[in-house]
């Protein structure tokens, strides 16, 4: 049973333009949610989050929105850059413990 | 600041053999310490969590299981490795407090092969 769906394997930007990742889930328990940058051979970097409580959490270049009828978060890469190339996964959490990751999206971008 | 080890980082053992990962967390008193692996292609999952010595939750049935001997260490092991168990393991924390909203921090990961 895949509580977090990332549905799009990959995704390719142009430099200085939008990247958007798109992540659906399927558990209606969670409270909160993640988003990870993963490079190869490293562990996965913390980049931003977002409480259920709550539509939007910006930091930086990264904002993501949570559409909770939906059940559907994105994250917005605002100007992309190479060095954002990676692969980003959404996680979902309910109870503290059990953080739930999608499958990633691995994200392009062009110089 | 909070420092998370992982070793060794790359890991060939045969079918059958055993195995040991170790983990230490730096920086932070009581974690809660998690070993997540990434099959090929494929998201984390979830194999074991820790809140303190000796307390170990499995998450799924398997072939590993988990020790923590201290506070800030947490060991995955195996007596009999299988071709299922190559992947990329990886170990984290969570604060102990506000435990809810409080992000997983990641090692750099142990890539095992089973050959």
């Amino acid at each position: 049973d895949q509580q977090v769906k990332q549905n799009s394997p990959s995704l390719s930007v142009q430099e200085g333009r939008i990247s958007i990742l798109n992540c659906d889930y399927t558990n209606s328990m969670f409270d909160y949610f993640l988003w990870y940058k993963k490079y190869p051979a490293e562990g996965p970097t913390f980049l931003i989050s977002i409480s259920s409580i709550k539509d939007k959490n910006e930091d930086g270049r990264f904002t993501v929105f949570l559409n909770k009828s939906a059940k559907h978060l994105s994250l917005h890469i605002v100007p992309s850059q190479p060095g954002d190339s990676a692969v980003y996964f959404c996680a979902g959490r309910s109870g503290g413990f059990k953080t739930i990751f999608g499958a990633g999206t691995r994200l392009f971008v062009k110089a | 600041s909070q420092t998370i080890h992982q070793w060794p980082a790359t890991l060939v053992q045969p079918v059958g053999s055993p195995l040991s990962l170790e983990c230490t967390v730096e920086g932070t008193s009581n974690p809660n310490l998690y070993w997540y692996r990434q099959a090929a292609g494929r998201g984390l999952q979830l194999l074991f969590y820790s809140v303190g010595i000796g307390q170990i939750s499995s998450e799924v049935p398997q072939n590993l299981s988990a020790s923590r001997p201290q506070d800030r260490q947490f060991i995955l092991s195996s007596k009999k490795l299988l071709l299922s168990d190559s992947g990329f393991y990886l170990c984290a924390w969570t604060s102990p407090t506000n435990i809810n909203n409080s992000p997983l921090h990641f090692g750099n990961g142990t890539r095992l092969t089973v050959t």
